[in-house]
């Protein structure tokens, strides 16, 4: 079954704490992002990869930290979490560049304390 | 101010009713428009999207998009309870293709 999955789905930390939310993906796709969403915000970006070892920022990167070492996995990483950041994040795939279908992950809620 | 402004909602309609979605935009160099469902707890999956200005029909759905007054539409016919979601509309332009800017997201609500 093609998807985007990430881990965990929920997490609770503390300020400080260094955590890594994983994304990885089975479509082979070279497209990858992450987006937060919280309410009246509606889906910013954070950071995106156009393919491995390729990455750029998106409209939020403050905070957070992406690597794109393989083609399926793109992990999100807070190295010093704040709690501005608890939000929920989606991580998201599509076939290339030019391809507008994103396929979204289930999305983890993250709350840091 | 944000690039894309969606009217929250909710907006509630009754079964068979027509649902009207709009957001508008500030950025001319945006060019490709998408609408996301989005169920609760769930990731946003897309229903449609548009290349540049015109109109694009797939089943109950239809897409508009009017460059000149930098707005676009969804309408949803014949609405059904099953279509009670979050509707986010999404851009992106052809100079930043890894960008996407979406709208807040408008909670739709179809009552029996």
């Amino acid at each position: 079954e093609a998807q985007v999955t990430q881990n965990p789905r929920y997490l609770i930390t503390v300020t400080g704490k260094k955590l890594t939310v994983t994304c990885s993906q089975n479509m082979n796709h070279e497209y990858m992002s992450w987006y937060r969403q919280d309410p009246g915000l509606g889906l910013r970006q954070i950071y995106y990869s156009m393919n491995v070892e390729v990455t750029d920022k998106g409209d939020v990167p403050e905070g957070y930290k992406v690597s794109r070492k393989e083609k399926r996995n793109f992990p999100l990483i807070l190295e010093s979490p704040s709690p501005n950041q608890t939000s929920l994040y989606f991580c998201a795939s599509s076939l290339n560049r030019q391809n507008t279908e994103a396929f979204f992950g289930q999305g983890t809620r993250l709350t840091v304390v | 101010q944000k690039e894309v402004e969606q009217d929250p909602g909710p907006l509630s309609v009754p079964e068979g009713a027509i649902v009207s979605l709009n957001c508008t935009y500030s950025n001319s160099a945006f060019q490709y428009f998408m609408w996301y469902r989005q169920y609760s707890r769930k990731g946003p999956e897309l229903l449609m999207y548009t290349y540049s200005s015109g109109n694009k029909e797939d089943g109950r759905f239809t897409a508009q998009v009017d460059k000149s007054s930098k707005y676009i539409s969804l309408f949803i016919r014949d609405s059904q309870p099953s279509d009670s979601a979050t509707y986010l509309c999404a851009m992106r332009s052809t100079d930043s293709w890894g960008k996407f800017q979406f709208g807040a997201g408008t909670q739709v609500v179809v009552t029996p």
